[in-house]
């Protein structure tokens, strides 16, 4: 079983849609959880961090941890074309020394 | 925010042959990089750590002797893949933190034929 579980889609919505993305994880021992953007054929770029559970919003973007159901989200707000890519998140343990594991990615479209 | 750079970011080579390829902090000195490898329509799988002033610390199942990384300042680690094949067909991308963040490379993309 992998660590961090994420259905790769593909998703497609019209432009202004709100968009929900997730990922599962098994290893409580992942306290920080990231995700990443990553457009073709490029490195990913950090979207958002959050720490433990909560909600943390930035602009467009909320990104939503539940540690007690081992579960992370990140919703996209009025979703745009330059929205398309694949999106990944990403968990790190508190003793891993900035070692990152990976979710598959989910590739999303934005259709205008 | 801070930046890596990868060169080169595409290169195409035999099968057999030896790939480099770099990885810069162009902005900020990095202790510790590290080397992911991405095949198509896959997650990142971290490949090694890579320490500035002494050996890589290498992920289960990935063969050192073929992934050779070198780590010589704070600026530059390099990945080195020996007698490369087909199978090493990847996206190759490193990272580097700065101030407890992550920042990625640009990705380099082999094609080995």
């Amino acid at each position: 079983q992998k660590e961090v579980e994420q259905d790769p889609g593909p998703l497609s919505v019209p432009e202004g849609a709100i968009v929900s993305l997730n990922c599962t994880y098994s290893n409580s021992a992942f306290q920080y959880f990231m995700w990443y953007r990553q457009y073709s054929r490029k490195g990913p770029e950090l979207l958002m961090y959050t720490y433990s559970s909560g909600n943390k919003e930035d602009g467009r973007f909320t990104a939503q941890v539940d540690k007690s159901s081992k579960y992370i989200s990140l919703f996209i707000r009025d979703s745009q074309p330059s929205d398309s890519a694949t999106y990944l998140c990403a968990m790190m343990k508190e003793t891993s020394g900035s070692r990152l594991t990976f979710g598959e990615g989910t590739q999303l479209t934005v259709n205008p | 925010g801070a930046v890596v750079s990868q060169h080169p970011s595409w290169v195409i080579c035999k099968s057999g042959t030896s790939v480099k390829i770099e990885c810069r902090s162009l902005d900020f000195q990095a202790t510790t990089m590290f080397w992911y490898r991405q095949f198509p329509k896959q997650s990142l799988m971290l490949m090694a750590t890579s320490n500035e002033g002494s050996k890589a610390t290498y992920e289960q199942g990935v063969e050192k002797d073929k992934f050779l990384i070198n780590h010589a300042s704070l600026t530059l680690s390099t990945l080195t893949v020996t007698s490369a094949h087909p199978e090493d067909s990847s996206f190759y991308i490193c990272s580097a933190r700065d101030y407890g963040e992550l920042f990625f490379g640009e990705g380099s993309r082999l094609t080995v034929l």
